[in-house]
């Protein structure tokens, strides 16, 4: 069974740019969840999204956003990137919310 | 902030047994103990959970005190590649979808 699938691996932006992270979540997931690891900072909730509805956010500002499409996979876009949004982005998915989360392998954002 | 306190950092020789101590003194009724661990910037990989019995699967065992204030993580035979950042996690309430990672213990096996 295939595990929780990101792409790209890496992405490197200049300030104020658009980045564009996508997600494919295990096969029968229906919930997918965002987090962004900064370099040295521990893991921080972005984004918690099911049924291609959004249900929870983290305390990030606006221009993190993000989308659930009808095959549960799911994009993150971070618009007017600043060079503090450098940092590994996770996804991860659970067969139904509450349940156990399975994380991919992540995005490397790096923003100059 | 994360509800679960665990020590910075330990130490583990190659082939003994790694036990990884959390404490989550302020644990609701219907919260699970979760474990994850994280190799170097890979994605964290689940290991075990439980809600109140000690719990085994082929990574490790799962040991929650009978007052469920506290759990240690049993890795049985330590190898190099156990060498992580081990994060004991309390979720359950409120289906809120966040898993809060604290600082994590960072566990060296030796050989």
């Amino acid at each position: 069974e295939a595990g929780v699938t990101q792409s790209p691996t890496h992405l490197i932006k200049t300030r104020g740019q658009q980045a564009t992270l996508r997600c494919s979540p295990i096969s029968g997931h229906t919930s997918v969840y965002w987090y962004q690891q900064a370099l040295g900072l521990g893991l921080q909730f972005l984004l918690w999204y099911d049924e291609g509805e959004e249900r929870n956010r983290g305390n990030f500002p606006p221009r993190f956003s993000g989308r659930q499409f009808p095959n549960y996979s799911s994009e993150l876009n971070v618009n007017a990137l600043e060079l503090e949004d450098s940092a590994l982005y996770l996804c991860a998915s659970s067969l139904r919310p509450a349940d156990t989360q399975y994380f991919g392998p992540g995005t490397r954002l790096t923003v100059l | 902030d994360a509800k679960t306190t665990q020590p910075t950092s330990m130490d583990c020789a190659e082939g003994r047994a790694a036990n990884l101590p959390c404490n989550h003194s302020t644990i609701s009724g219907n919260e699970y103990v979760y474990w994850y661990r994280q190799i170097h910037s890979q994605g964290p990989q689940y290991i075990i959970h439980g809600l109140k019995n000690n719990e085994t699967n082929e990574m490790a065992s799962l040991i929650i005190t009978e007052d469920r204030k506290s759990s240690t993580l049993i890795l049985p035979h330590a190898t190099l590649r156990d060498t992580a950042v081990y994060y004991c996690i309390v979720t359950g309430t409120g289906n809120t979808g966040k898993l809060i990672f604290g600082q994590g213990t960072t566990l060296q096996v030796k050989p």
